[in-house]
């Protein structure tokens, strides 16, 4: 089974602070993306990756910034949070036609 | 502009009775479509997919249904269980791109 792995469940976090959300998958994919999920939104694409150090911005990247260091990991950053991206963060990884999402992780920006 | 559109943001069944989720696309370059799942505080996951080759996949309870000259396709779940109470999200993609694009969640209530 793929796993994927977001660090945090949940976090509070002051507008102006920076944010680390981290995302680690155990099955060699190739490609990562970040999604946000908002009440009668859907899930809108943030940031995704499809190699090491590679990154294609999505439909919302305002406000974000990635890392994709190792293959296994995929970071979205928040450089200085505020309060309309208050929202549950979901990563994925992607193989054959199908996306592999994590928990997701609930952040709050006071 | 929402390319991928569930216009029922809920939807309420009565438990052993068909639930009937719609989806409806805009982009008529989306060639492959899916369905996830998703219970509050956890990840989608996924359910069902098709290829625009066929207009029915089925797999078990959950049978999805696709038009694509009216571009619209449906989930059907028969019989329905509370445990399928969930948002379920309708996500298209085209030709070899790895992104989904995602519509905007119906929350599916099954009532015992």
């Amino acid at each position: 089974d793929v796993k994927v792995t977001q660090s945090s469940r949940y976090l509070v976090k002051r507008t102006g602070e920076k944010v680390f959300l981290e995302c680690v998958q155990d099955m060699d994919h190739e490609n990562m993306f970040w999604y946000r999920q908002d009440p009668g939104l859907g899930l809108r694409l943030i940031y995704f990756s499809y190699d090491v150090k590679m990154k294609e911005k999505g439909d919302i990247p305002e406000g974000y910034s990635v890392s994709r260091e190792k293959k296994e990991r995929f970071s979205l950053i928040l450089e200085s949070a505020s309060t309309n991206q208050t929202s549950m963060y979901l990563c994925a990884s992607y193989r054959a036609g199908e996306l592999f999402f994590g928990e997701g992780s609930r952040l709050t920006v006071l | 502009d929402q390319q991928v559109k569930q216009n029922s943001p809920s939807l309420s069944v009565q438990e052993g009775r068909i639930s009937i989720l719609n989806c409806d696309y805009t982009n008529s370059m989306f060639d492959y479509f899916l369905w996830y799942k998703k219970y509050p505080a956890e990840g989608p996951t996924f359910l069902i997919s098709i290829s625009s080759i066929k207009d029915k996949n089925e797999d078990g309870r959950f049978t999805v249904f696709l038009n694509k000259s009216a571009k619209h396709l449906s989930l059907h779940i028969v019989p329905s269980q509370p445990g399928d109470s969930a948002v379920y999200f309708c996500a298209a993609k085209s030709g070899s791109a790895r992104q989904l694009t995602f519509g905007s969640g119906t929350q599916l209530t099954v009532l015992p």
